[in-house]
C-alpha cells in the first residue's frame, strides 16, 4: 500500500533561519513525489516535483527537496524562511492515477 | 499555463436544497478530473475520481447519490451535493490530469476550492 508520513504537525521558524520539512513514504515502485503549499483558505500550489533522474530538485520560492531512496524521505528544504512562507504544506506520492497526501505541516515564521 | 478554476469560491445554502460546484481546466483538455473533501485543519480526502463521459469512480465511503459527479466536456466536471446537511460543510477542492502530452504524467493541477456552508 502507498503512503506518506509528514511526522511534524507545525514547525516554528524564525524568519531568515533555515528550514527543512519531513517527508517519508512507502510504495512498491519508483514514487513521484510532490511538495505542495497551501495559504489559509485557499487551494494548493504545486512547490516542485520529482520523477526521475537528479535526486535534488529546485522548485519555486526558492525551496528545494532531495529525493532519498535509501530513507524513503523526500524532504523539503529553504536556506532563508520568509514571513510569507507561513501556510500549510503537503508532501504527497503519485500512484495508480491516484495522489496520496501526507497530513500536512503547519509552518510558523516567528519574528 | 495550467489553470484549474472553481465557481463558486464560496457558498452558503440552507440545509436540504443542493449545491453545484463547477471544476474547469482553462488551458489545457483533462479526461480525468478529482474532487477532494478538506476538513478544518486536515489534509485533503479524495471523494472521486470524475472520468469524461464515463461514470465517475467513487472512494470507500463516499455516498455517491449524495455527491453527483458529471464531467461532460474535457474541460469541465461538476460536484453537485444533494439535499446538503450542515454535515456536509467542506472546503471542497477539484484538481485536474492534463491529458498525456501536456504535463508530466500523473501531475494533478488544482482548482482554488469552495467553501459550502450548509445552515
Amino acid at each position: 500500500a502507498q503512503s506518506v508520513t509528514q511526522p511534524d504537525i507545525h514547525i516554528t521558524v524564525s524568519e531568515g533561519a533555515s528550514l527543512e520539512l519531513r517527508c517519508n513514504y512507502s510504495y512498491g515502485a519508483t514514487p513521484y513525489l510532490f511538495w505542495y503549499v497551501q495559504s489559509p483558505g485557499q487551494g494548493l500550489q504545486l512547490l516542485l516535483k520529482y520523477f526521475s533522474g537528479d535526486t535534488l530538485v529546485q522548485g519555486i520560492k526558492g525551496f528545494e527537496a532531495e529525493f532519498k531512496r535509501s530513507q524513503s524521505s523526500f524532504n523539503l528544504r529553504k536556506p532563508s524562511v520568509h514571513w510569507s512562507d507561513a501556510a500549510e504544506y503537503f508532501c504527497a506520492l503519485s500512484g495508480f492515477q491516484k495522489l496520496v497526501f501526507g497530513t500536512g505541516t503547519r509552518l510558523l515564521v516567528s519574528p | 499555463g495550467a489553470v484549474v478554476s472553481q465557481h463558486p469560491s464560496r457558498v452558503i445554502c440552507k440545509s436540504g436544497t443542493s449545491v453545484k460546484i463547477e471544476c474547469r481546466s482553462l488551458d489545457f483538455q483533462a479526461t480525468t478530473m478529482f474532487w477532494y473533501r478538506q476538513f478544518p485543519k486536515q489534509s485533503l480526502m479524495l471523494m472521486a475520481t470524475s472520468n469524461e463521459g464515463s461514470k465517475a469512480t467513487y472512494e470507500q465511503g463516499v455516498e455517491k447519490d449524495k455527491f453527483l459527479i458529471n464531467h461532460a466536456s474535457l474541460t469541465l466536471s461538476t460536484l453537485t451535493v444533494t439535499s446538503a446537511h450542515p454535515e456536509d460543510s467542506s472546503f471542497y477542492i477539484c484538481s485536474a490530469r492534463p491529458n498525456l502530452g501536456q504535463g508530466s504524467y500523473n501531475e494533478q493541477f488544482f482548482g482554488p476550492g469552495t467553501r459550502l456552508t450548509v445552515l
